[in-house]
């Protein structure tokens, strides 16, 4: 079946410096991917999305470009801040909504000032 | 900014009893997911619906989960009888054609 890997954390990094949270999946198919974030003690919020080959996502100064090629979706932000410290998820589904997500296990990320 | 609304946010109970949650789409959305989240496992699929009716439900122990959709407005999630082993954060989900999926803050179940 479908699956996701992301990297394992936590990653702890200081403020100012550059992200990467690599996340590769397998899929049948041509499916859409998502990367997804969880603040303490809330829900997840959709980051960003890319719903075919070589689309790129980007939102509040993150960026993940779908590769087909090395089935990759890796989250990318040039310069961290603290209150960009959660839980990062990677998932993917079938299409581009309305259908079930299959999510990686989430990489934590401490950002300190 | 439209929300998913799940109650309770918390609950605690003992072994043996029954837990509702419960779960308000955002108005409009006609697909409703069910997650649980431990450390262990991650995020699980339990169950979802699209129109109020059940779609997979293959996620979920069938002996004491059950998974309704009273309504558009309303989604429901039951545990009877609760463990231990249910203890986990419950959320919900919720989307409509082409659009992503969108969460509530969960419930946190914690089974003494």
């Amino acid at each position: 079946g479908d699956s996701v890997t992301q990297m394992e954390g936590p990653v702890t990094l200081s403020e100012e410096a550059f992200l990467t949270i690599n996340c590769t999946y397998t899929a049948t198919g041509y499916p859409s991917l998502f990367w997804y974030v969880q603040y303490p003690g809330e829900g997840l919020q959709l980051l960003l999305k890319a719903t075919k080959a070589d689309d790129k996502g980007s939102n509040k100064g993150f960026e993940a470009t779908y590769r087909k090629e090395t089935t990759s979706f890796h989250l990318e932000k040039g310069s961290v801040q603290v209150s960009d410290s959660a839980v990062y998820f990677c998932a993917l589904s079938a299409n581009s909504g309305n259908t079930p997500l299959v999510f990686g296990k989430g990489t934590r990320l401490s950002v300190i000032a | 900014d439209a929300r998913v609304t799940q109650t309770p946010r918390h609950k605690v109970t003992e072994m043996g009893q029954e837990v509702t949650m419960r779960c308000q789409p955002i108005l409009g959305h006609n697909t409703v997911f069910w997650y649980r989240q431990t450390m262990m496992q991650g995020l699980e699929l339990l169950a979802y619906f699209r129109n109020r009716a059940p779609l997979d439900d293959s996620g979920m122990p069938k002996d004491r989960f059950s998974a309704e959709m009273p309504d558009a407005t309303l989604a429901t999630l039951k545990i009877q009888p609760s463990e231990p082993r249910d203890s986990a954060v419950y959320f919900c989900g919720t989307s409509r054609e082409n659009s992503p999926l969108h969460f509530g803050n969960g419930t946190r179940l914690t089974v003494t």
